[in-house]
């Protein structure tokens, strides 16, 4: 079964509102979770890098007023898309990394479309 | 700057064994992860490597070669349903995930 859960795994709002996905790791805590943007048949690209108890640290080019990750506990991230508009429609991946860093689980994506 | 290559496609016959390999250039090295992706969904775990040497794992391996910078996945009697893409991915000094682009993989009956 997963061990990483991420919801919802689809949704669709409408341009100028905002959503908000959840990224919980089932049965271990995880310190570090990261967040992945995936356009159709293109690699994975990092947006952040969500450090429990302290703030995300964002790739080069990604906006964090945008983008809002909090990861309040050791098992779950949220990223909230604000003031969405058609573009920012794509996959959205989590992963969480184990204490020991030796394993880093991916989420079930979330695909979000933006109308 | 870090890179990892992977080829873009590669094709190989139902039952038959196939070898992706990864070529990785970065900044430290902290172990190299293989995943499966099929379309449309999120990426699966299949192995991690951190010392040179090959790890079974059922129908899949992978080796690592760290001084070549250099992993290969190992898929023995392929399936229709290994038909996915693969993506290496490399942990640097920092401990950041870098992606290869990614292998698909057809697999014809």
């Amino acid at each position: 079964g997963a061990v990483v859960s991420q919801h919802p795994s689809r949704v669709i709002c409408k341009s100028g509102t905002s959503v908000k996905i959840e990224c919980r790791s089932l049965d271990f805590q995880a310190t570090t979770m990261f967040w992945y943007r995936q356009f159709p048949k293109q690699s994975l690209m990092l947006m952040a890098t969500s450090n429990e108890g302290s703030k995300a640290t964002y790739e080069q080019g990604v906006e964090k007023d945008k983008f809002l990750i909090n990861h309040a506990s050791l098992t779950l991230s949220t990223l909230t898309v604000t003031s969405a508009h058609p573009e920012d429609s794509s996959f959205y991946i989590c992963s969480a990394r184990t204490l020991s860093g030796n394993t880093i689980y991916f989420g079930e994506g979330s695909w979000l479309t933006v109308v | 700057g870090q890179n990892i290559d992977q080829p873009t496609e590669m094709t190989a016959t139902e039952g038959a064994i196939v070898q992706i390999n990864c070529t990785y250039q970065t900044s430290g090295f902290n172990g190299l992860f293989w995943y499966q992706q099929h379309a449309g969904e999120a990426p699966t775990f299949l192995s991690y490597n951190v010392l040179d040497g090959l790890e079974e794992k059922g129908r899949f391996s992978s080796f690592l070669s760290r001084s070549k910078g250099y992993s290969y996945l190992l898929l023995k009697e392929l399936q229709m349903k290994d038909s996915a893409s693969y993506l290496c991915a490399v942990k640097d000094s920092n401990y950041q995930l870098i992606w290869g682009a990614g292998t698909k993989l057809i697999i014809k009956p």
